[in-house]
C-alpha cells in the first residue's frame, strides 16, 4: 500500500538533546512537508521541499533543521535551539503544489522531559 | 497575509442531527479550498477539495461542502451525523501561482456527538 510512515510513534527526550524523526513516503510525490501540531493552534508549517536536495523554511523554522537527500525521505531534526519542541510532529506529501492534497502520515508526538 | 477562520473551536450536536462546519478565508483571488479530519493521535486525512468547476463539493463519509466565492466561504455539512463522525475538522486554503503556493490551515473544529 502507498503512503507515508513516520517514526517513532512517540519519543522522549532531555532538554539539550538533539533528536530526529523519520518521514519516509512511497507515493512518488515531488513535495514533502513538516508541520507542528499543538492544541488549538492547527497545523504550522515548519519546512517543505519542492524537490531533492532543495528546501526552503515555513513560518516556524527555528530551532529546526532537515535534509532531502532522496525523494522517499524528508527527516527532521528538532535541535536543542528548539526553545519549546513538545508537540505532534506531522510529515506530509503531495504531487505538486496549488490544487493537489497533501497527504499525511500518522504523526510523531514528541515530549521534552 | 491571507487567513482562514473556522468559527466555533467546538460544536456539539446528536446522533442524527445536522452537521454543519464553518469555514472563511480571506484571499484576493479564487483559492485551492479543502477540509480534513483528523482522529485522536492520528494524522490528517482529507474530505474532500474545491479545485474548480461545481461549486457543491461531494465528499468521503456523506460529507459536502459548497464554495460560495460571494461570502468566502466554504462550510462543511453532512444531514445526519454519526458516532463516528467525533474527531477534530480543519479547513485548509492553498493560495499562489506557478510552482508557490503555501496551505493555510484553519484552526479546528473539534465535533462532538452526543448519543
Amino acid at each position: 500500500d502507498g503512503g507515508i510512515t513516520q517514526s517513532p510513534k512517540y519519543l522522549f527526550r532531555k532538554e539539550g538533546q538533539n533528536v530526529t524523526l523519520s518521514c519516509e513516503q512511497n507515493l512518488n510525490h515531488d513535495a514533502m512537508y513538516w508541520y507542528r501540531q499543538d492544541p488549538g493552534q492547527g497545523l504550522r508549517l515548519i519546512y517543505y521541499s519542492q524537490i531533492v536536495n532543495d528546501f526552503q523554511k515555513g513560518d516556524i523554522a527555528e530551532g529546526y533543521s532537515v535534509s532531502r537527500e532522496k525523494k522517499e525521505s524528508f527527516p527532521l531534526t528538532v535541535t536543542s535551539a528548539q526553545k519549546n519542541p513538545t508537540a505532534f510532529y506531522l510529515c506530509a506529501s503531495s504531487r505538486g503544489q496549488g490544487k493537489n492534497e497533501q497527504f499525511f502520515g500518522p504523526g510523531t508526538r514528541l515530549t521534552v522531559l | 497575509a491571507q487567513s482562514v477562520t473556522q468559527l466555533g473551536s467546538h460544536v456539539s450536536v446528536s446522533e442524527g442531527a445536522l452537521v454543519l462546519l464553518r469555514c472563511n478565508y480571506s484571499s484576493s483571488v479564487p483559492p485551492y479550498l479543502f477540509w480534513y479530519v483528523q482522529y485522536p493521535n492520528q494524522g490528517l486525512q482529507l474530505l474532500l477539495k474545491y479545485t474548480t468547476g461545481a461549486t457543491l463539493v461531494k465528499g468521503i463519509n456523506g460529507f459536502e461542502a459548497e464554495f460560495k466565492k460571494s461570502e468566502t466561504s466554504f462550510h462543511l455539512t453532512k444531514p445526519s451525523a454519526h458516532m463516528s463522525d467525533a474527531a477534530e475538522y480543519f479547513c485548509a486554503v492553498s493560495y499562489g501561482g506557478g510552482s508557490n503556493y503555501k496551505l493555510t490551515f484553519g484552526k479546528g473544529t473539534l465535533l462532538t456527538v452526543n448519543p
